[in-house]
């Protein structure tokens, strides 16, 4: 079964407001999460590493205050697009390791629309 | 750095002959390899992974890749085409030392023809 959930499955906003989207590890403490972004028809792409109890890692061209990351849990890490534009619409897909060595078991993603 | 290169981001194929998609990577150090399956408005599924054991790997529905080092190829195969097998394949490649991230192709979109 799945070992990563992610909610809402899909959500629509107004430009101009915050969403967040929640990424949860069912089966395992994960002290390492990830966050992709996925454009239609195209790969994943690494947006943040997500740390338990510490700040998160962006990659680089990822704007750190309008993608706000918390792992405030060894369950739990949460993104949050704050003042959503039209631009930030996309699939969101997170992950978490397990496995062999940096293998990672990935959510089902979150679809993201600003009108 | 590592990198992969997947060849063909559409290939087409009739339902019951051979699926081949092409994952070619490059790495400095040992790598370890992925190929993951991806349907419409969903996440990632593990079809099989390649990490220095065997260098033949069988995955789920039927799926398998061969690890070639002379090729630095990990193509993916499947003798018999299935309507269901209709996705998006990704290949992605990391190393055997912790703490490094997945790099991901571009992506394979496999059609099957009825």
């Amino acid at each position: 079964g799945a070992v990563v959930s992610q909610h809402p499955s899909w959500v629509i906003c107004k430009s101009g407001t915050s969403v967040k989207i929640e990424c949860r590890s069912l089966d395992f403490q994960a002290t390492t999460m990830f966050w992709y972004r996925q454009f239609p028809k195209q790969s994943l792409m690494l947006m943040a590493t997500s740390n338990e109890g510490s700040k998160a890692t962006y990659e680089q061209g990822v704007e750190k205050d309008k993608f706000l990351i918390n792992h405030a849990s060894l369950t739990l890490s949460t993104l949050t697009v704050t003042s959503a534009h039209p631009e930030d619409s996309s699939f969101y897909i997170c992950s978490r390791l397990g496995g062999v060595v940096n293998e990672q078991f990935f959510g089902p993603g979150t679809r993201l629309t600003v009108l | 750095a590592q990198s992969v290169t997947q060849l063909g981001s559409h290939v087409s194929v009739s339902e019951g002959a051979l699926v081949l998609l092409r994952c070619n990577y490059s790495s400095s150090v040992p790598p370890y390899l992925f190929w993951y399956v991806q349907y419409p408005n969903q996440g990632l599924q593990l079809l099989l992974k390649y990490t220095s054991a065997a260098t033949l790997v069988k995955g789920i529905n039927g799926f398998e890749a061969e690890f070639k080092k002379s090729e630095t190829s990990f193509h993916l195969t499947k003798p018999s085409a299935h309507m269901r097998d209709a996705a998006e394949y990704f290949c992605a490649v990391t190393s055997n030392f912790g703490n490094e991230k997945l790099t991901f192709g571009t992506g394979t979109r496999l059609t099957i023809i009825p």
